[in-house]
């Protein structure tokens, strides 16, 4: 069975520190896709980004980061020099595929607080 | 840009009574899922459907049924409400084929009295 664990339940840092959000998984499949999802107060999930298991290569996006480890089973994500509006609920999720779809399985989210 | 609408971002029922939560997206998607979070529980599969007409129970599917007769919509039902369905629900879909993701309306807080 697919698994995610994200087992920081709440993060608060004060703004411009850097903070790193933890995700592992477990999976049987050779074959996998990992996501991250932000889920700001509005509610609505807006995706981050998509790895596949055959890339393991680290990924910089402005002052995002990920650190896909496949030894480990594990998907991080770092915020450099943290500001307000990164304060959200952070997602990371495993893809297995059923009939066609993909299905997610998510992991119980980490809520990140950052104040001014 | 993809467009996820839920009918409601807030619903109130009593229990025993029929719930309906529409889903619309206007990208053509084959994909669509119902979720539903709870704190500490991240987000479960309730349904989802690969194609039109086409649907699959997930992982928590009991008390719930679903329906999709044309491709941009799915509806999710609660045949009977009772309290432990309070919760968001959350809508998705996504163009078929790996690995796209999947794009999520904003969200329907369900209350049942």
């Amino acid at each position: 069975a697919q698994k995610v664990t994200q087992a920081q339940t709440e993060i608060s840092v004060v703004e411009k520190e850097d903070v790193t959000l933890d995700c592992v998984y477990e999976t049987r499949d050779t074959t996998y896709y990992l996501f991250w999802y932000k889920q700001p107060p509005s509610g609505e999930l807006v995706f981050l980004i998509r790895r596949n298991s055959f890339d393991e290569q680290n990924e910089i996006s402005g002052r995002y980061s990920w650190n896909f480890q496949k030894s480990t089973s594990s998907f991080n994500f770092t915020i450099t020099a943290s500001q307000v509006v990164d304060s959200a609920v952070y997602f990371c999720a495993l893809s297995g595929v059923i009939q066609g779809a993909q299905k997610l399985v998510f992991g119980q989210g980490t809520r990140l607080t950052i104040n001014p | 840009d993809v467009k996820v609408t839920q009918s409601s971002r807030y619903l109130v029922k009593r229990t025993g009574e029929k719930v309906f939560l529409e889903c619309v997206q206007d990208m053509d998607h084959e994909n669509m899922f119902w979720y539903r979070q709870d704190p500490g529980l991240g987000l479960r599969l309730i349904y989802f459907s690969y194609d039109v007409k086409m649907k699959e129970k997930g992982d928590i599917p009991e008390g719930y049924s679903v329906s999709r007769e044309k491709k941009e919509r799915f509806s999710l039902i609660l045949e009977s409400a009772s309290t432990n369905q309070t919760s968001m629900y959350l809508c998705a879909s996504r163009d078929s084929g790996t690995p796209n993701e999947q794009f999520f309306g904003p969200g329907t807080r369900l209350t049942v009295l």
